[in-house]
């Protein structure tokens, strides 16, 4: 079954400092890996995206992993900020020849000053 | 440019009532999908339109929702016989044609349906 699951379903920090999400996977046939922020009431914006031959991708403060072979991705921020706080929704494509995709229920991430 | 624009932002209606939401993709974008979103839970994905056709109608969760295209553009959400269980934040996103950004969905603000 295509499942992607993320951890930790919430995570609080203080402004400034990093911090690390998760993804794992069991999506095939594999085409790509992206992860999106959402704001509260808002619709998701990409961040990063990868292939299967990409293993890192950097947006500023955000840094995306793909580990193709044990099937894992992380997403970085560095020096997080008060506007970081948004869920964070890991999504991988699938190589079906359509746009299939399945999403990850997300990250809950608040940053507190 | 314009982004992927959804209207109307909020609808209350009543149970039993029929709703109709619309999106406008990116101008040019040929794929369009439509996810629900429940209170606190992740995107559901409904269906997704490749030029007006839906290759992929698997999320839809029952007869009373349908879905279509137009032009290659604007796409209409269709709920009979609203229950309260479909009330849910409705999002459409979009995607190009071109190899590299095949992969990106950009999102409208969503929809915000509440069945009273």
């Amino acid at each position: 079954k295509n499942q992607v699951e993320q951890s930790p379903q919430s995570l609080i920090i203080l402004e400034g400092k990093n911090c690390t999400l998760q993804c794992n996977y069991t999506v095939s046939p594999f085409s790509n890996l992206r992860w999106y922020k959402q704001d509260t009431g808002r619709g998701p914006v990409s961040l990063t995206i990868m292939t299967f031959s990409e293993n890192t991708k950097s947006n500023g403060r955000y840094t995306a992993t793909l580990d193709a072979d044990t099937k894992q991705s992380s997403l970085h921020i560095t020096a997080s900020q008060l506007s970081d706080s948004a869920s964070y929704i890991c999504v991988v494509g699938l190589n079906t020849g359509g746009f299939k995709t399945i999403f990850g229920a997300g990250t809950r991430l608040f940053v507190k000053a | 440019g314009a982004g992927v624009s959804q209207s109307p932002s909020n609808k209350v209606t009543e149970k039993g009532k029929d709703v109709e939401l619309r999106c406008d993709p990116i101008s040019g974008h040929t794929a369009l999908y439509w996810y629900r979103q429940r209170l606190g839970q992740g995107l559901e994905f409904l269906i997704y339109f490749q030029g007006n056709s839906a290759p992929d109608k698997s999320g839809l969760p029952s007869d009373r929702f349908s879905a279509e295209r137009t032009g290659e553009s604007v796409s209409t959400l269709t709920i009979q016989r609203t229950q309260q269980e479909d009330s849910a934040v409705y999002l459409c996103a979009s995607s190009s044609r071109s190899l590299a950004a095949s992969y990106e969905q950009y999102f409208g603000p969503g929809t915000r349906l509440t069945v009273t």
